[in-house]
């Protein structure tokens, strides 16, 4: 079955980076883009961009396309999100989600990573 | 704010039928295959529909997808207590060129 791991939480300062990372198994890693999903405290899901395993082409909601940077490594079937110039308001539980079938569907969700952003 | 609509709450006693809807527009819902998803709090969320009304290997047949126009709805019917959970809505917005998901509705089971 389609399992995805992702890295434990993280504690950053304002203005810092992270890299969260999600680890993938049980299908073709190449076969299925990711997409990366965000939840803020006490909110709803809100998405941020979406990479293919196959070729590296990303495609970003415009408000973090300055911010975040996608990559997968197939050779260890990972994806990785890194944030940059963290604020306060990025703290929120960040998810990689495997497409269902393309990226415009949102199939299956990792565990989640906190990230919490405070001086 | 959402780009789709959903109620904050639905509730219905257990062994009802409920309905959730998902209001969007002609960029979105009305133009592109809508997913629902289930999230228990403290947890990930879970594919419950996809191309509208389709359910993945594992999803009982209690859950039901519809869309008409630019709305869509889950119905969630034999309600259990197992089923309180948040559900969102969610699809591609043409516009945006980005996945677009309503606010959520916390679902209680009476």
């Amino acid at each position: 079955q389609v399992l995805l791991v992702q890295s434990e939480a993280e504690i950053k300062k304002p203005g810092a980076s992270v890299k969260v990372s999600c680890k993938a198994s049980g299908y073709t890693f190449i076969n299925y883009g990711f997409n990366w999903v965000r939840q803020a405290p006490g909110q709803g899901l809100e998405w941020m961009g979406w990479i293919s395993s196959y070729n590296g082409y990303t495609h970003f909601a415009q408000k973090f396309q300055d911010r975040v940077t996608l990559t997968t490594d197939a050779s260890t079937r990972t994806a990785y999100m890194e944030l940059r110039s963290l604020r306060p308001d990025d703290t929120a539980v960040y998810y990689c989600a495997r497409e269902f079938r393309d990226m415009d569907q949102v199939g299956f969700w990792g565990q989640g990573t906190l990230v919490s952003v405070s001086s | 704010q959402s780009v789709l609509t959903q109620p904050p709450s639905v509730s219905a006693a257990p062994g009802q039928k409920v309905t959730i809807s998902c209001s969007g527009s002609s960029s979105n819902v009305g133009k592109n295959y809508v997913s629902w998803y289930h999230q228990v709090p403290g947890t990930a969320p879970k594919l419950l529909i996809y191309d509208n009304d389709e359910r993945p290997s594992g999803i009982p047949d209690r859950f039901s997808g519809s869309k008409s126009g630019t709305s869509a709805t889950l119905g969630i019917a034999e309600l259990q207590t197992g089923d309180e959970a948040d559900y969102y809505c969610g699809t591609w917005d043409s516009s945006l060129s980005a996945v677009v998901f309503g606010g959520g509705t916390k679902l209680t089971v009476l």
